[in-house]
């Protein structure tokens, strides 16, 4: 099946640090990738969408020069957390459309950030 | 608008009794239906979607366009069920972003 890394796991920094996230596509293209925050016993809410070599779509209320998307291979797609404050503490997941592949998202493992 | 609605947020049933997860949808063009799962500290993964309209560990679901229902069941519900399941909708042309439904938290006991 298709495996989608994302990396680090868990963060912890202090407020006012930036943040890298990644996610990639290990044994597939992905055309699309998407980003999702979870809160906690919720449901998990998309951020945005980034296709290869374009700019991410955002949703409302999401502030792109905040969680800024870089989707610059058709495997990696990084999302930074800019100037984080403790608000920005969540869960954030990572998905991966395929090129080839039918209409499914494959999931990374997420990332728990905590902003001190 | 796309919407996905799932309305227990917990079910809890005894091991080998049925089970159903309700998901209502609501979507103006064609939609396809998933269900997703995450087992404790794993992440999500697709269970089934409707147009494959096949059983994976003994759950089905099936589109009722009519009720704009996409209920997931299994007749004899087991302890390793246990898990949060998500209903979710796509455009079928694969352009649309999912919707996620808020998800039930689905707890089998022994």
């Amino acid at each position: 099946g298709a495996v989608v890394s994302q990396h680090p796991s868990r963060v912890i920094c202090k407020s006012g640090t930036s943040v890298k996230i990644e996610c990639r596509s290990l044994d597939f293209q992905a055309t699309t990738m998407f980003w999702y925050r979870q809160f906690p016993k919720q449901s998990l809410m998309l951020m945005a969408t980034s296709n290869e070599g374009s700019k991410a779509t955002y949703e409302q209320g999401v502030e792109k020069d905040k969680f800024l998307i870089n989707h610059a291979s058709l495997t990696l797609s990084t999302l930074t957390v800019t100037s984080a404050h403790p608000e920005d503490s969540s869960f954030y997941i990572c998905s991966a459309r395929a090129r080839s592949r039918e209409n499914i998202q494959y999931f990374g493992a997420g990332t728990r950030l905590s902003v001190l | 608008a796309q919407r996905v609605t799932q309305p227990e947020k917990l079910l809890s049933v005894f091991k080998g009794a049925p089970v159903e997860l309700k998901c209502n949808y609501s979507y103006s063009g064609s939609p396809e239906l998933f269900w997703y799962v995450q087992y404790s500290r794993q992440r999500l993964q697709l269970l089934l979607r409707h147009i494959s309209r096949e059983s994976i560990k003994g759950f089905t679901a099936d589109l009722n366009k009519g009720e704009t229902s996409f209920h997931l069941k299994k007749p004899f519900a087991q302890e390793e069920d246990s898990a949060m399941y998500y209903c979710a909708l796509s455009g079928l042309s694969g352009g649309q972003n999912f919707v996620f439904g808020p998800g039930t938290r689905l707890s089998v006991l022994p």
